[in-house]
């Protein structure tokens, strides 16, 4: 597709479910990377994923928190157990190459799935 | 570590021009840019500038750099109602093994009053 598309756009779950939420990056970009934005805060750095390297993790913020990218496009991230305090807007970007210092690694974020756990 | 500050919010007459501010702290940023976010959807890249340049003008849009204080602005001139969004601003910076990371502001939410 033309952008980042994922999906649902929208998810409300009961405290304790498990969920997963979907991101389909731009064609062609190797890097993938996962953000989380709660209600007045500023993007948090989930998780990064480069072609065939291993993922950066390090911004996870539990073991309940995973994520995979099957054959280096689509990915899914999923929350175990899910709290309440994992409500927020969970944003995926991607980008033409990875983490390095040119222009090249400027990311192109999608429209967000906005996750109300109760 | 990176810090990235923004007033959270801004208030401007349409018509009028705007300013953002923005703050940050790591000397090794590459690139910084603005990203604007509409209610109910995602990030919107508007600009970007790279760090060598003090100065990039995008129709409306112009943005200033001064990285010896290390502070970033945009202006948008002529702002109409459509341009009310969240607009954040974010540092490329070297995050050590080889690797660039971006730092997002929390956001300057732009109010225009018709």
């Amino acid at each position: 597709g033309a952008g980042v598309s994922q999906s649902p756009s929208n998810k409300v779950t009961e405290k304790g479910k498990d969920v997963e939420l979907r991101c389909d990056p731009i064609s062609g970009h190797t890097a993938l990377y996962w953000y989380r934005q709660s209600l007045g805060q500023g993007l948090e750095f989930l998780i990064y994923f480069q072609g065939n390297s291993a993922p950066d993790k390090s911004g996870l913020p539990s073991d309940r928190f995973s994520a995979e990218r099957t054959g280096g496009s689509v990915s899914t991230l999923t929350i175990q157990r899910t709290q309440q305090e994992d409500s927020a807007v969970y944003l995926c970007a991607s980008s033409l190459t990875g983490t390095g210092k040119g222009i090249g690694e400027t990311q192109y974020f999608g429209p967000g799935t906005r996750l109300l756990v109760l | 570590g990176e810090d990235v500050e923004q007033s959270l919010f801004l208030s401007v007459r349409e018509g009028d021009s705007s300013v953002i501010n923005c703050t940050y702290t790591d000397s090794s940023s590459t690139y910084l840019y603005w990203y604007k976010q509409e209610p109910g959807a995602g990030l919107q890249l508007l600009t970007y500038i790279f760090s060598n340049m003090d100065m990039k003008q995008d129709q409306r849009l112009t943005v200033l750099l001064n990285k010896k204080d290390k502070h970033l602005s945009l202006r948008i001139a002529d702002t109409q109602t459509g341009d009310s969004a969240i607009y954040f601003c974010a540092e490329k910076a070297y995050s050590g093994a080889g690797s660039y990371q971006l730092t997002f502001g929390k956001g300057t939410k732009l109010s225009v009053i018709p």
